[in-house]
């Protein structure tokens, strides 16, 4: 079974520029969540999608990130402008319904 | 609001010696609780889960017991290796959260041979 795949591993970006992540779940797999991990801390939720639909983006910077997630599969996480503080790494995971939450290997943004 | 607090690390230890990682956390209700480990250059994997009071999780030699009165979730293992180097992260969620997850900070694992 393949497992959550994302892209780009690594990006570097100049502060106010823009930056897109991309991520495929596992296959069937109805929930998707976007992490955000800021090096020496845990992965912090940005946002949570069910199938299409945004179920929590609460803790989602909506000045500057975007996230989409078109029919229900791939998603796309945007910031515009990126400031030095999102230098992070971008977890995408997801779960079926119940069981187990999958973790791809993330997208490492340095801003400059 | 729900959190989550694990020792600092990193930790040092000989291969065979044995490991406790302590972890405890703040939650209403009864949260499900989880360890999640995270080798050199790899995503975050899960190691073993317990989702009520009492439960033992455990999982490639590691165990963890879901203790309400003390609101904790220790990793232990009794003989580490090696290949256990890694970081370690403790997480809850809650009943009503749908698996979204509040982690610790990690705590980074080398052992030396």
């Amino acid at each position: 079974e393949a497992g959550v795949a994302q892209s780009p591993r690594y990006k570097i970006i100049e502060k106010r520029q823009s930056v897109a992540f991309w991520c495929n779940p596992i296959s069937g797999h109805a929930t998707l969540y976007w992490y955000q991990q800021i090096l020496g801390q845990g992965p912090k939720l940005l946002i949570q999608f069910q199938n299409n639909g945004v179920v929590d983006d609460s803790q989602l910077p909506k000045d500057r990130f975007s996230a989409e997630r078109l029919k229900g599969v791939d998603s796309t996480l945007k910031i515009q402008p990126a400031k030095l503080e999102d230098s992070a790494v971008y977890l995408c995971a997801s779960i079926q319904w119940v069981g187990e939450l999958f973790f791809g290997e993330g997208s490492r943004l340095t801003v400059l | 609001g729900d959190s989550v607090t694990q020792m600092e690390g990193p930790v040092t230890l000989s291969e065979e010696a044995f490991l406790t990682i302590n972890c405890t956390y703040t939650a209403t209700g009864y949260p499900s609780l989880f360890w999640y480990v995270q080798y050199p250059g790899e995503g975050l994997q899960l190691l073993l889960k317990a989702t009520k009071a009492d439960d033992k999780g455990s999982n490639k030699g590691f165990e963890a017991t879901y203790r309400k009165e003390t609101t904790s979730f220790h990793l232990e293992k009794g003989s580490v290796q090696v290949s256990d180097s890694a970081v370690y992260f403790c997480a809850l969620s809650g009943k009503d959260s749908s698996y979204k997850l509040i982690f610790g900070s990690g705590t980074r694992l080398l052992v030396r041979p």
